[in-house]
């Protein structure tokens, strides 16, 4: 079975600043997607950036990167000039490609603090 | 367009109770997914259906949990006779397609339940 790790249950950023958030995984399958959620106190799931397996380029939206290391089996998340509302819980997802196992398998989630 | 609506927000039932939750999927979606998220901690698959089909129902507790998406009307998740370890919230998420390709899921805002 696949499973995601994220082993900082809590980051602090002083605004303006960059931060990066870590995710491990495991799986046996060779094509898959990985995926950064952002959930903030409206609990809301809201995408933030998402990465396809098979592409060796790490994918950006805005502020935000990924590091994308497929032999490592790593996923962070960096985000560049942090401003005020990014605070949230962020969650790195996995999902396999095959039809019928669209699940998203998600990590515990690490909670992000902006310091104004 | 109107995004994935989930109803009640919040909901409070005592023990032994039944709770039913709804999800009415984006336009043109016709594919529906049910995570549940116990506090601090991440989303937890339960259920995959399509229209009139349960396609993977992995994450469903053996018993008191059923998931129904009919042709016709939003799909809905109940809990029979719940207990207190079912507080938590859930999600609903909706995608247009399958078959392998990356499609997003895109979540409801979820139902906070309480049982007391």
């Amino acid at each position: 079975a696949q499973t995601v790790t994220q082993s900082q249950p809590e980051m602090s950023v002083q605004e303006a600043e960059t931060v990066t958030l870590s995710c491990t995984y495991d799986t046996s399958e060779s094509d898959y997607y990985l995926f950064w959620y952002k959930q903030p106190p409206s609990r809301q799931m809201i995408l933030v950036i998402r990465q396809e397996a098979y592409k060796q380029q790490n994918a950006t939206e805005n502020r935000f990167s990924v590091n994308f290391q497929k032999a490592a089996k790593s996923f962070s998340l960096k985000i560049s000039d942090s401003q005020l509302g990014d605070a949230a819980m962020y969650f790195c997802a996995y999902r396999r490609v095959d039809f019928g196992n669209e699940k998203l398998t998600f990590g515990t989630g690490t909670r992000l603090t902006i310091i104004p | 367009n109107a995004g994935v609506m989930q109803n009640p927000r919040h909901l409070v039932r005592r023990r032994g109770q039944e709770a039913r939750l709804r999800c009415s999927p984006m336009k043109g979606h016709s594919h529906v997914y049910w995570y549940r998220q116990l506090p601090e901690e991440g989303l937890k698959f339960m259920v995959y259906l399509q229209k009139e089909n349960i396609i993977d129902e992995s994450g469903m507790p053996k018993e008191r949990f059923s998931a129904e998406f009919p042709k016709e009307g939003p799909s809905i998740l109940r809990i029979q006779q719940v207990v207190r370890g079912d507080s938590a919230a859930y999600f609903c998420a909706s995608s247009p397609s399958t078959g392998g390709n990356l499609h997003e899921q895109y979540f409801g805002p979820g139902t906070r339940l309480t049982v007391t």
